[in-house]
């Protein structure tokens, strides 16, 4: 079974531009969360999309949104880029379903996106 | 809120030498406790995972009990070896599938 995919593997961009990143999930899996890794805040929560829904949501500014297709695949954006922006983006796929009871299926993540922001 | 405060790294133990890494958690709920490991050049992967109080997960040699009195989920083994050289993440899960990890712990095993 192919594992959950992220392209592209590095992105160098300026500030002020935009950039997407994306991410192919584990077949049957319909959960889709994205994490940002940085040496100083280690891994932070963006958001979760499960069905085309954005069902979680962490503490970040507007400037990051998602989406997530029909066929589970899913989309990051992020608008206006910082300098603080870069990170190593992370995509995790999962078989959690519910979105009222705690999960006990475990992530599994991608490689990830290397991004600088110059 | 809800966090995760782990073993400040980094770590340096010699082949064969016990390892534990220190985990403790806050959270408003009763959560599932993981443990992610890292290796150089390689994506997050899970090492062990715990659902309800003390239940032991296990994996590789390594070993965590979550204990709720000490809202704890110390990861263990009793002897390392040189390819468990890695970065060590420990994380909890509440409702839906929001994860909340703690910083991670470098280990480095040598010879």
């Amino acid at each position: 079974k192919a594992g959950v995919t992220q392209t592209p593997r590095y992105l160098i961009k300026t500030r002020g531009q935009q950039v997407t990143l994306s991410c192919s999930p584990i077949s049957g899996h319909r959960s889709v969360s994205w994490y940002q890794q940085t040496p100083g805040q280690g891994l932070q929560f963006l958001f979760e999309y499960f069905s085309e829904t954005q069902r979680n949501k962490g503490n970040f500014p507007g400037r990051f949104s998602g989406r997530q297709f029909s066929n589970s695949r899913s989309e990051m954006n992020v608008s206006t880029l910082e300098l603080g922006d870069s990170a190593l983006y992370l995509c995790a796929s999962s078989l959690a379903s519910s979105r009222t009871l705690r999960s006990n299926s475990p992530l599994h993540f991608g490689n990830g996106t290397r991004l600088t922001v110059t | 809120g809800d966090s995760v405060t782990q073993m400040e790294g980094p770590v340096t133990l010699s082949e064969e030498a016990f390892l534990t890494i220190n985990c403790t958690y806050t959270a408003t709920g009763y959560p599932s406790l993981f443990w992610y490991v890292q290796y150089p050049g390689e994506g997050l992967q899970l090492l062990l995972k715990a659902t309800k109080a003390d239940d032991k997960g296990s994996n590789k040699g390594f070993e965590a009990t979550y204990r709720k009195e000490t809202t704890s989920f110390h990861l263990e083994k009793g002897s390392v070896q040189v390819s468990d050289s890695a970065v060590y993440f420990c994380a909890l899960s509440l409702l839906g599938n929001q994860f909340y990890f703690g910083t991670g712990t470098s280990l480095t095993v040598i010879p």
